[in-house]
């Protein structure tokens, strides 16, 4: 089974409007991170935003917010004032504490941000 | 910069030719994982050195390959006999060793690799 789903393959949304990614996932660990990574056609992976399972609050990083739904186990990102330079690939993953650390990544959402 | 480097960024080679990556972590990360992208997925994890110890290795991680970390520093994977869906791009991490859920990994430029 996916442990970490993003359901939305492409998007396009026009410049300055807000925009909404995609991700659930599935653990049976308590302890658990959640992290949202862009990477532009450099084929660089650039952290974004990071949002714990013990976390109250919704995590936000800037433009960048993270919609945290515990009980439904999703774990939105929220652009807001999107920018072209904001067009890249979105990945959302999980590391739980018991995995030995290692990052369990979705498939990826395409956003491209039109003029 | 003090960011995570990897050399080369492209490798082009024949079927059946080694090849070695290098990665650089930031200097006060003493965790390194390596992942392979291929086209359209996500990263998959191959391998993870805490210090110069190789504490987990993937299912995906064949005889073919080898990751080494041997003063703790830099890393190295190396691939022998490279097949075609060898191709791919090929991540490096690193981060502190937090213990905690929340330890953030930062991924350098990786190495794009094309096997003809």
């Amino acid at each position: 089974a996916q442990k970490i789903t993003q359901t939305q393959p492409g998007m396009f949304v026009q410049e300055k409007e807000a925009v909404t990614l995609d991700c659930t996932y599935d653990t049976s660990d308590p302890s658990y991170g959640l992290f949202w990574y862009k990477q532009p056609s450099s084929g660089e992976m650039i952290f974004l935003i990071y949002q714990g399972s013990y976390d109250q609050q919704n995590a936000t990083e800037g433009r960048y917010s993270l919609n945290f739904q515990k009980a439904r186990k999703s774990a939105n990102l929220v652009i807001s004032a999107s920018q072209l330079g904001d067009s890249a690939m979105y990945f959302c993953a999980m590391r739980e504490v018991d995995s030995n650390y290692q990052l369990i990544w979705g498939a990826g959402t395409k956003l491209i941000i039109k003029p | 910069d003090t960011g995570v480097s990897q050399d080369p960024r492209h490798k082009i080679t024949k079927r059946g030719q080694n090849v070695t990556f290098r990665c650089d972590p930031i200097s006060e990360h003493n965790r390194l994982y390596w992942y392979r992208q291929t086209l359209g997925q996500g990263p998959e994890f191959l391998t993870y050195f805490q210090n110069e110890a190789q504490l987990e290795k993937s299912r995906l991680l064949s005889d073919r390959f080898s990751a080494e970390r041997p003063k703790g520093s830099f890393s190295t994977l190396e691939i022998q006999r490279t097949e075609q869906g060898d191709s791919a791009m090929y991540l490096c991490a690193s981060s502190l060793p937090l213990g905690l859920a929340g330890e953030t990994q930062y991924f350098g430029p990786g190495t794009r690799l094309l096997v003809l």
